[in-house]
């Protein structure tokens, strides 16, 4: 059975610092890895997808690794601004019929 | 291009009682999932409805149903409410074509409030 962990649970950080998210999971047999955002009571935005034969996808001040072998990715999120105060979820996706399985995401506060 | 819609926003519903939760595609997608958030926790996959059938389903109990019309667009349907079925419920749609990996696209969800 597929298990997604987000570490930390909760960051919180002052404007401008440079962080990192992380996500593991449990079985390598993915289809791709995808980021997203989601701000209180809302939907999920989708941030970046990588797909099982990338190493690394990039948007803006978002940077996203994937490393299958080790079921390990990262997102770095470079010069935080208060605007990228959310929570942070990472999912992956599994064959057949398209299921993501989530994390339980990382709460990120940026203070001005 | 409306992205996907789902309705009604907010829900408040009594244990017991039947709710039906609706969701419209994105133009041009034939797939819907469904997931259940329940408060701080992540997504957890319901089903997912692909030419008006039900291709796979998570570790839901039967209560939870849903419907998949020829316009793609779908419905769930929870009977017999539960206090634990309060939770936010989100919709995603996607593109099969037989491209596995096709992102998927998240609408606002419904937030449900069982009392």
């Amino acid at each position: 059975k597929q298990e997604v962990t987000q570490i930390p649970a909760a960051l919180s950080v002052p404007e401008g610092e440079n962080l990192v998210l992380n996500c593991s999971f449990t079985d390598s047999a993915i289809y791709n890895l995808q980021w997203f955002r989601q701000d209180p009571g809302k939907g999920l935005t989708s941030l970046l997808l990588i797909q099982s034969s990338q190493r690394e996808q990039t948007s803006g001040r978002l940077n996203a690794s994937l490393d299958k072998s080790s079921g390990r990715s990262t997102l770095y999120i470079a010069a935080s601004q208060p605007g990228d105060s959310a929570t942070y979820l990472c999912a992956v996706l599994l064959g057949g019929a398209q299921k993501l399985v989530f994390g339980q995401g990382t709460r990120l506060t940026i203070n001005p | 291009d409306a992205g996907v819609t789902q309705s009604p926003t907010h829900l408040i519903k009594t244990r017991g009682q039947q709710v039906t939760l609706r969701c419209s595609p994105k133009s041009g997608h034939d797939t819907v999932s469904w997931y259940q958030q329940a408060l701080g926790q992540g997504p957890q996959f319901i089903f997912q409805y692909y030419e008006e059938e039900e291709r796979q389903r998570g570790n839901f109990p039967d209560r939870f149903s849903g419907h998949q019309f020829p316009n793609y667009s779908s419905e769930l349907n929870v009977n017999a409410l539960l206090l634990g079925d309060s939770a936010l419920y989100l919709c995603a749609s996607s593109f099969a074509g037989g491209i596995v990996s096709s992102p998927l696209h998240f609408g606002n969800g419904t937030r449900l409030t069982v009392t």
